[in-house]
């Protein structure tokens, strides 16, 4: 089973800054790699899909970069919107998926 | 406008068997390509993948939990199930349903997602 490790678990920031959130892989996943936002009481959204590609209706401030076992959501700019907790979610050669611990984006 | 909702009952009593049901509206199980899958959350903890089915029967369960999980469909309802036998305290969760296409990476969208409870 592939194993997906985030960090950090918390990422303390302000409006306005630059989020970089990570997400590795315990071994190569191709680019099948999704990214999701939660916010409490909701369901999760898609953010990004095959690594790289924002679902629809994303903002541009959204992107996700990465290939293989290494990743990163990166927030260009973080709104008021934007703290929540993210997910990355990968698909195996298998069809199986799993999903990381997730990070929490939270007001500093 | 895809759209999905899980339901079934809030609490069940330890050992006993789970049965949730997806119900959607927007696509066709009976249209190659599409699949729904399970993914559940303890209170507080993170995502975790259970089940999928797809329009052709194909079935994918997590490895850790498939002894345990059955999920069938019926594509004249719109229905996908989920059985989960031998509840146990630490199967407290929200159940979620969501859209998936064949050879794709990524959920979407979600239902709402349904909280089960397991105690006596």
């Amino acid at each position: 089973e592939i194993v997906l490790t985030q960090s950090p678990a918390t990422l303390s920031l302000s409006p306005g800054e630059r989020a970089t959130l990570s997400c590795r892989a315990s071994q190569s996943v191709s680019s099948y790699l999704a990214w999701y936002q939660q916010k409490p009481g909701q369901a999760p959204r898609l953010l990004i899909y095959d690594a790289s590609n924002r679902a629809t209706g994303i903002p541009a401030r959204f992107s996700g970069s990465g290939s293989g076992t290494d990743f990163t959501l990166t927030i260009s700019s973080l709104e008021p919107e934007d703290f929540a907790v993210y997910y990355c979610q990968q698909r195996s050669n298998w069809g199986l998926f799993t999903f990381g611990p997730g990070t929490k984006v939270d007001i500093k | 406008q895809i759209t999905l909702k899980e339901s079934g009952p809030t609490l069940v009593k330890p050992t006993q068997t789970l049965t949730l049901t997806c119900t959607f509206s927007g696509f066709s199980l009976s249209t190659s390509g599409v699949g729904v899958g399970w993914i559940r959350q303890p209170p507080g903890k993170a995502l975790e993948w259970l089940a999928l089915i797809y329009w052709n029967d194909d079935k994918r369960y997590s490895p850790s939990l498939k002894s345990r999980l059955t999920i069938t469909k019926d594509t004249s309802k719109n229905q996908v199930v989920l059985t989960m036998t031998n509840m146990d305290p630490v199967d407290t969760a929200t159940y979620y349903c969501a859209h998936i296409y064949w050879g794709s990476d990524w959920f979407d969208p979600w239902g709402q997602g349904t909280l089960v409870t397991v105690s006596s």
